[in-house]
């Protein structure tokens, strides 16, 4: 089973940013927390991970609480090309060994709206 | 990213006859590809793990001799789904990635294959 929780869906207006949040109370700590995204009728696509620090790429920014019980995915400028279902995934990581498989949630539904 | 690609986008079979799927890491050597599969929704699934040159790990409840793997070569990966029916009509996505020492990339996915069998 997943082990996190997000809202099953929002809305966001078009040019606004949108953050989507994600408990994951039980997270342990060698486990990184994974947002992937998906557009209908395609593939998942990565977004971003991090461990307990806060991350920013192109796409987007995650924060992490400090507790690391929960985490938020913020979409700077949301455009309708935004519009998926992301995901957010608690994920072992060992380097030098195998990685844990990542378990799909419902993720949340997001519509950019114009 | 890198970049997967499948192969056939999609498909439709009569009920009883093979499908094979095709996933390939076109700019990186894949050390490990994943299956999964995608009902009407609902959420993906990870089906198997293969590493190449090794038979492929299933999860519960997936029949390997239903479902086979085929991971050769470090860019191809194939399944096939043998005698399908009805039921096994899904959407099946494939993801790859690489780890050597310590070092790893991140599962990349290919765009799906629509599989829909009368």
């Amino acid at each position: 089973d997943a082990k996190t929780t997000q809202p099953p869906s929002m809305d966001c207006a078009e040019g606004r940013a949108a953050n989507l949040p994600c408990n994951h109370s039980t997270i342990s700590g060698n486990e990184y927390v994974y947002w992937y995204r998906q557009i209908h009728s395609q593939g998942p696509q990565y977004i971003i991970h991090g461990l307990k620090n806060n991350e920013t790429n192109e796409m987007a920014s995650l924060i992490i609480t400090e507790d690391r019980k929960s985490s938020t995915l913020i979409l700077p400028h949301a455009t309708l090309r935004d519009t998926a279902v992301y995901y957010c995934i608690v994920r072992v990581v060992n380097y030098g060994g195998s990685q844990g498989n990542l378990i799909f949630g419902k993720g949340t539904k997001l519509s950019v709206k114009p | 990213g890198a970049v997967v690609s499948q192969h056939p986008s999609w498909v439709i079979c009569k009920s009883g006859t093979s499908v094979k799927i095709e996933c390939r890491s076109l700019d990186f050597q894949a050390t490990t590809m994943f299956w999964y599969r995608q009902f009407p929704k609902q959420s993906l699934m990870l089906m198997a793990t293969s590493n190449e040159g090794s038979k492929a790990t299933y999860e519960q409840g997936v029949e390997k001799d239903k479902f086979l793997i085929n991971h050769a070569s470090l860019t191809l990966s194939t399944l096939t789904v043998t005698s399908a029916h009805p039921e096994d009509s899904s959407f099946y996505i494939c993801s790859a990635s690489w780890h050597s020492g310590s070092s790893y990339n991140e599962q990349f996915f290919g765009p799906g294959t629509r599989l829909t069998v009368l």
